[in-house]
């Protein structure tokens, strides 16, 4: 059963566009929700997170937009650069010392942004 | 230092073979992962490591074998592997604490990988 669920599974943006990728979850255990960038044959890196008690974090081009009583987030990338170009793979996890997970990721499928010249 | 640093980048090993993967962290994390990922897929959890100490084990078949020998150090053994194995294998870290609020809701660093290769 998948835990978080993401679209679009691809998004090809032309250059100084916006790339928007959806997630939407169920648990409401879930209180930390992070986008990981990841390119061919490395290893993903951490671009932004968001905690449920914020509805919007913005770091650079990037924001994460979240919606609590929907059960949903979005990143929005702003002014999309071809370098942007990636998977991109929402997550989401929850306070561990109560439970048995361990701060173990939730990752959705992912979706793989092209942004063109 | 933010990195986690993984050992070797590609490996390419029989399926009669006995290899080791290595995975290192210095930022006092104390909960390590080990994940896998197929092409085009999100990373599968495998292992967790808590304070040094398995305490997830997501069903993995015993020809993978973890081993954390101190709180910087996260090994992958592997023995007998299958060309289904073949994958980039993903080792993270984040830190632990005693307090809910912040417990494990902090960032999960991934290291850049193994890409393994079973022939």
């Amino acid at each position: 059963q998948q835990q978080v669920k993401q679209s679009p599974q691809s998004l090809i943006v032309q250059k100084g566009g916006i790339s928007i990728i959806n997630c939407a979850y169920e648990n409401t255990a879930f209180d930390y929700f992070p986008w990981y960038q990841q390119f061919p044959g490395k290893g993903p890196a951490l671009l932004i997170a968001i905690r449920p008690d914020v509805s919007e974090k913005k770091e650079g081009r990037f924001t994460i937009s979240f919606n609590k009583s929907a059960k949903q987030f979005s990143l929005h990338i702003m002014d999309s650069q071809p370098g942007d170009s990636a998977t991109y793979f929402c997550a989401a996890s929850m306070v561990a010392d109560r439970g048995s997970t361990l701060g173990r990721l939730y990752f959705g499928r992912g979706t793989q942004l092209t942004v063109w010249p | 230092d933010t990195e986690v640093t993984q050992t070797p980048k590609h490996l390419v090993m029989g399926m009669t073979n006995k290899k080791s993967l290595k995975c290192e962290q210095h930022m006092g994390h104390r909960a390590m992962y080990w994940y896998k990922q197929k092409a085009k897929k999100p990373p599968e959890l495998m292992f967790v490591y808590s304070y040094e100490k398995l305490s997830i084990n997501e069903s993995v078949p015993s020809r993978f074998s973890p081993e954390c020998p101190n709180s910087s150090l996260l090994n992958l053994h592997l023995h007998a592997l299958q060309p289904e194995d073949s994958a980039l294998y993903l080792c993270a870290s984040r830190r632990p604490g005693t307090d809910p609020a912040r417990a494990l809701n902090t960032e999960a660093f991934f290291g850049q990988g193994t890409r393994l290769t079973v022939v």
